[in-house]
């Protein structure tokens, strides 16, 4: 079983609407976590970092559950620019705060 | 601005080259990683580093060796490159610090061709 998983996808989107997609680790030491996107040939940046209680960054909200060993996006009122790979992190808290990446969620937003 | 810079964009080595692929961090941080990037593979972890002179095996170290001389300087060295190494080879930094966040952050990447 891999560490981070993640549904490849895609998630074809209409623009405007709601979508959301989860990613499950297999660590339950894990301590922290974050969301990248990766446009195509571009390296990935920090989408959000992902807090216990839940956080929101304008139409864009991370969810932690620990219990069930997942976190979640969800993106409102989708932009054509949403489009892209989402990248699920986890942070082991090993020596070296080991990060772990998903394979990727890719989303196209279709006008 | 964290600037996580790699030496270069595109690479064309021969099958059993040495190859060198540095990355320099400006923002003092404490560990360094490189991953490969293939498609419907996502990223995997190569080494890591937590320090100066410490080194970790990732999942895919095979073939692969890495430098840290200083503290901003993480290298990752081909022993003998071959065709299954062609890939996008990506630098990352971390600080240890949860006061200034522990996320990664990226240089631009490095396509690696081997022939």
């Amino acid at each position: 079983r891999k560490e981070v998983e993640q549904d490849p996808g895609p998630f074809n989107v209409p623009e405007g609407a709601t979508v959301a997609f989860n990613c499950t680790y297999s660590n339950s030491a894990s301590q922290s976590f974050f969301w990248y996107r990766q446009d195509c040939r571009k390296e990935p940046k920090l989408l959000m970092s992902v807090y216990s209680s839940g956080n929101e960054d304008g139409r864009f909200t991370a969810q932690l559950n620990r219990a069930s060993q997942y976190i979640s996006l969800l993106i409102r009122d989708s932009k054509l620019s949403d489009s892209a790979t989402y990248l699920c992190v986890v942070n082991e808290g090993a020596a070296g705060n080991k990060l772990t990446f998903g394979g990727g969620t890719r989303v196209l937003v279709k006008p | 601005d964290v600037k996580v810079t790699q030496s270069s964009r595109y690479l064309v080595k021969r099958t059993g080259e040495k190859v060198f692929l540095e990355c320099v961090q400006d923002m003092d941080h404490e560990n360094m990683f490189w991953y490969r990037q293939d498609p419907g593979l996502g990223l995997r972890l190569i080494y890591f580093s937590y320090d100066v002179k410490m080194k970790e095996k990732g999942d895919i170290p095979e073939g692969y060796s890495v430098s840290r001389e200083k503290k901003e300087r993480f290298s990752l060295i081909l022993e003998s490159a071959s065709t299954n190494q062609t890939s996008m080879y990506l630098c990352a930094s971390s600080s240890d610090k949860p006061e200034s966040g522990t996320e990664a952050f990226f240089g631009q990447g490095t396509r690696l061709t081997v022939v």
